[in-house]
């Protein structure tokens, strides 16, 4: 089983450039989660998605939009990058009583 | 709505030491708490998790953690701290209910010395 695959692993972007974070996974859950973590905060949540076509902002939305195409996929934009969106994003989804992560990207933005 | 404290940023022990390493939480409502452990430029890996029955849990790597609700805690231990112990470890909660997003402590940074 493949889990939570998130693409690109790494990016570098420089401001105003957009971008879309893809996560897909192959365990049938219903609900996933967008996270972005920065030293010392933890990881915070972004947007959160109960199904396909269903979504909701989580603690820290502002610059980004999100997409739940179908029940695998949920995809992140960042429509004009900004320095301070310089982070690693997780992506999740929740199973039966734990979340599954992704791998992580590494997104610079310059 | 849920949250999470962890008592100190950086902790450090010898090899051998007891690691303790502290969460506690809010919640109106029973939680769920999970440990997570970080290594350098890795993703998060469960280390353990309580979700409802016996309040010690064991996990991997001789982990453990006893949620206390009179305490509102969810501390992890180790008897005998190893180097490759060395990372960075989350606490988290999230309810039974609703949309289960986690909420994380700040993090904890462990340090193993020799």
């Amino acid at each position: 089983n493949a889990g939570v695959t998130q693409t690109p692993k790494f990016q570098v972007l420089k401001t105003g450039q957009s971008m879309t974070l893809q996560c897909a996974q192959d365990m049938n859950h219903n609900s996933m989660y967008w996270y972005r973590q920065d030293p010392g905060m933890g990881l915070r949540l972004i947007y959160y998605s109960a199904s396909e076509g269903t979504t909701d902002k989580g603690e820290v939305p502002n610059g980004y939009n999100v997409s739940r195409l179908n029940k695998r996929e949920f995809s992140l934009r960042l429509e004009s990058a900004a320095p301070s969106q310089t982070s690693v994003y997780f992506c999740a989804s929740w199973g039966y009583t734990e979340a599954f992560f992704g791998q992580g990207t590494r997104l610079t933005v310059v | 709505a849920q949250s999470v404290t962890q008592l100190g940023s950086h902790v450090s022990v010898s090899e051998g030491a007891l690691v303790l390493l502290r969460c506690n939480y809010s919640s109106s409502v029973p939680p769920y708490l999970f440990w997570y452990v970080q290594y350098p430029n890795q993703g998060l890996q469960l280390l353990l998790k309580y979700t409802t029955g016996a309040t010690l849990v064991k996990g991997i790597n001789g982990f453990e953690a006893e949620f206390k609700k009179s305490e509102t805690s969810f501390h992890l231990t180790k008897p005998s701290a190893h180097m490759s112990d060395a990372a960075e470890y989350f606490c988290a909660v999230t309810l039974d209910t609703g949309r289960r997003a986690l909420t994380f402590g700040s993090g904890t940074r462990l340090q193993v010395q020799p």
